[in-house]
């Protein structure tokens, strides 16, 4: 399973923009990147996935290096709400569809 | 519409009893996957169900550990002989199908091992 490498905190002050960055020097050509988060005491919830081309939702974009080795989540504007562990995920397509989760980045949003 | 559903919320249970641990996924999702996440620890892989292939068991931590998905829906997560380790929170999600890209998760089941 392809590892991912995240900060273990960030902190944001509100309605700012985050930045929350993520590794994974090993990924292959057919992995894809998934980012979910996980409010407290909640079940993860998905935010955003793509493969090369940056991608752009409702709740997120998604910036990828031109190489993969890298990727950012972009929250535009933090809210509150936005408070949570944020998990940066690679899904290898010839392994099913389980994902490998790493310890995420804890997002703390400042009033 | 209803999303994934898991009972119970919480469990406590005595070190070497079985618990058993179920899952109600959102209707028409073929695909299935039990997660355990530790205390302060990201999600741990545990077992996938696709419609009626075998399912792929590669994270089952000891044969301790076992799962069920009957009529390609509801699925038991069972835990025989329970240690204090396996205390933890256990995740299902399911999705539409193994080439969906979104897992959509349930609450979660707290299990305490005293």
């Amino acid at each position: 399973d392809a590892k991912t490498t995240q900060p273990n905190s960030m902190e944001s002050n509100e309605e700012e923009p985050v930045h929350l960055p993520c590794n994974h020097s090993t990924i292959s050509g057919t992995d894809y990147i998934h980012w979910y988060r996980q409010l407290p005491s909640q079940g993860p919830e998905y935010v955003i996935h793509g493969l090369t081309s940056n991608v752009n939702n409702r709740m997120a974009s998604l910036a990828i290096a031109e190489d993969r080795k890298s990727s950012t989540l972009i929250l535009h504007r933090a809210t509150l709400r936005d408070a949570a562990v944020y998990y940066c995920i690679l899904r290898a397509s010839n392994t099913g569809n389980q994902f490998y989760f790493g310890t995420g980045t804890s997002l703390t949003v400042i009033p | 519409g209803a999303g994934v559903s898991q009972s119970p919320s919480n469990k406590v249970t005595e070190k070497g009893k079985d618990v058993e641990l179920r899952c109600d996924p959102i209707s028409g999702h073929t695909a299935l996957y039990w997660y355990r996440q530790s205390l302060g620890q990201g999600l741990e892989f545990l077992i996938y169900f696709q419609g009626n292939s075998a399912p792929d068991k590669s994270g089952l931590p000891s044969d301790r550990f076992s799962a069920e998905r009957t009529g390609g829906s509801v699925s038991t997560l069972t835990i025989q002989r329970t240690q204090q380790e396996d205390s933890a929170v256990y995740l299902c999600a399911s999705s539409r199908s193994p080439f969906d890209e979104t897992q959509y998760f349930g609450p979660g089941t707290r299990l305490l091992v005293l």
